[in-house]
């Protein structure tokens, strides 16, 4: 059975501190990943990777897939207050079915 | 009940029919979203549903598309008159208590419209 884990559930730091996120997913057919920030209504995309080993930065964050051991990670560098939210990973099939895990709940303490 | 439950997974419908989207949420949650996926894109907020309420249903066409979640039994999101556009895969999340937080995803349904 298709699944998507996320690792840790929850994490709580401070202000500065790098912290790494973990997605790993057994999924038949992959086709990309992709991450969500989770803080208001709707999450918020951040990144799509497809191929293994190229790295996708947007400011702090940054995010890598391996897809020979079936992973990927998201990294924040210097955390502030405001990155925290619910960070969703999902993994898209060739048949562009969607499925997530169960979310990393980050809290960044001043 | 340990997660989301969205059936049907897959759905096809013609022009010009309705199409019932249907969410079972975890046990014990009475707050529902559903979301909308197209291609490639990000999800788009639709509507949010608390026990036998509409509470924001901001994100959601005023034509054709309804919602509810009634007190017994699973939320359905109905759109009427599909047109190829609403193609698309329809997510639902719930939720315990009104918070950003805490949301679980169910498996999504994709609706083919031909």
């Amino acid at each position: 059975e298709d699944k998507v884990v996320q690792s840790p559930l929850s994490l709580v730091v401070h202000e500065g501190d790098t912290v790494t996120l973990n997605c790993s997913y057994e999924v038949t057919n992959f086709r990309s990943l992709l991450w969500y920030k989770q803080e208001k209504k709707a999450p918020t995309f951040l990144f799509m990777l497809t191929s293994s080993g190229i790295e996708k930065k947007s400011g702090r964050l940054s995010s890598i897939l391996d897809k020979k051991e079936l992973f990927s990670i998201l990294n924040i560098t210097a955390t502030q207050t405001g990155d925290s939210a619910i960070y969703l990973c999902a993994v898209v099939d060739n048949n562009n079915d969607m499925r997530f895990g169960a979310g990393t709940r980050l809290t960044v303490k001043p | 009940n340990a997660g989301v439950m969205q059936n049907p997974r897959h759905l096809v419908r013609r022009r010009g029919q309705e199409a019932r989207l249907r969410c079972s949420p975890v046990k014990g949650h009475s707050h529902v979203y559903w979301y909308r996926q197209l291609p490639e894109e990000g999800l788009k907020f639709m509507v949010y549903l608390q026990k036998e309420n509409i509470i924001d249903e901001s994100g959601m066409p005023k034509e054709r598309f309804s919602a509810e979640f009634p007190k017994e039994g699973p939320s359905i999101l109905r759109i009427q008159q599909v047109v190829r556009g609403d193609s698309a895969a329809y997510f639902c999340a719930s939720s315990p208590s009104r918070s950003y937080y805490g949301y679980t995803f169910g498996s999504g349904t994709r609706l083919t419209v031909v």
